[in-house]
C-alpha cells in the first residue's frame, strides 16, 4: 500500500518570498505519479503540478516548482515568489500507474502568506 | 471558475431526512468521484464511476447511494445520515492525460458543505 507524509501542518511565508513545502511517500511500486493540489478556503481542489516517477527533470509551472528526488522518495513543493493568494491548504498525492483511479492524499500543509 | 458544478454548495439535514447531492460535467470526461472531507483533513475517496459503471466503493455505508444517470451526471443520496456523516463533500471528474504520463488529472467540484443536526 502506498502513503504520503507531510510534517508540516501549518507554515507561514513572508509576501516575495520563496517557500518550500515537504512531500515523502513510501510505495514499493516502481511507477507512480505524484500530485499537488491547492485548496483555498473556498473548498474547491485545483490541481497545481504533476511529476511521473520516471521524469527525469524536476516539473515546473509557472510558480510552482516540483523538488523530486526519487532515492529519499520525496517530491517537495517550491513555491516562488509568494502571494497572499497562496494562503490555502496544500496536499500531496499519489497514483500508482495501474492502480485504478485511486489518489492517495497526504494530510496537508496550511501555507499563510504574509504582508 | 471550477468546469465541475456542484448542488447545493450548503445542506442542513436531520437524521430522519432524504437527501441527493448533484454533480454535473461537461468535459466529456469518463470517470467521476465522490470524495469526503472533513475539516483539516485530506478527501477520503468514496465512490468512483468510469464509463457510467461503478468501479470503487470504498467500503461506505449503505446510507450512501451513488447514482450515475449519465457521462456528465454524477449523484449521491443520503438516507438515515448520522452527525459524525457531516463533512464537505466534494465530486471530481477525471481523464486520462499524456501529460501527465497517461494519469488522471482530477478536476474539483467547490464541494457541498453538508451538517446532520
Amino acid at each position: 500500500a502506498q502513503k504520503i507524509t507531510q510534517t508540516q501542518p501549518g507554515m507561514f511565508v513572508q509576501e516575495k518570498e520563496a517557500v518550500t513545502l515537504d512531500c515523502t511517500y513510501d510505495t514499493s511500486d516502481p511507477s507512480y505519479g505524484l500530485f499537488w493540489y491547492k485548496q483555498p478556503s473556498s473548498g474547491e481542489m485545483i490541481f497545481l503540478i504533476y511529476q511521473g516517477s520516471y521524469d527525469q527533470q524536476n516539473a515546473t509551472e509557472g510558480r510552482y516548482s516540483l523538488n523530486f528526488q526519487k532515492a529519499r522518495k520525496s517530491a517537495n513543493l517550491v513555491i516562488s515568489a509568494s502571494q497572499l493568494g497562496d494562503s490555502a491548504m496544500y496536499f500531496c498525492a499519489m497514483r500508482l500507474t495501474g492502480g485504478g483511479n485511486k489518489l492517495t492524499f497526504g494530510t496537508g500543509t496550511q501555507l499563510k502568506v504574509e504582508l | 471558475d471550477t468546469e465541475v458544478t456542484q448542488t447545493p454548495k450548503h445542506l442542513v439535514m436531520g437524521m430522519t431526512n432524504k437527501k441527493s447531492l448533484k454533480c454535473e460535467q461537461h468535459m466529456g470526461h469518463r470517470a467521476m468521484y465522490w470524495y469526503k472531507q472533513k475539516a483539516k483533513k485530506p478527501p477520503e475517496l468514496m465512490f468512483v464511476y468510469s464509463y457510467e459503471k461503478l468501479s470503487i466503493n470504498e467500503s461506505v455505508p449503505s446510507r450512501f447511494s451513488p447514482e450515475c444517470p449519465n457521462s456528465s451526471l454524477l449523484n449521491l443520496h443520503l438516507h438515515a445520515l448520522q452527525p459524525e456523516d457531516s463533512a464537505l463533500y466534494l465530486c471530481a471528474s477525471s481523464q486520462r492525460d499524456r501529460g501527465l504520463g497517461g494519469h488522471e488529472k482530477l478536476f474539483f467540484g467547490s464541494g457541498t458543505q453538508l451538517s446532520v443536526l
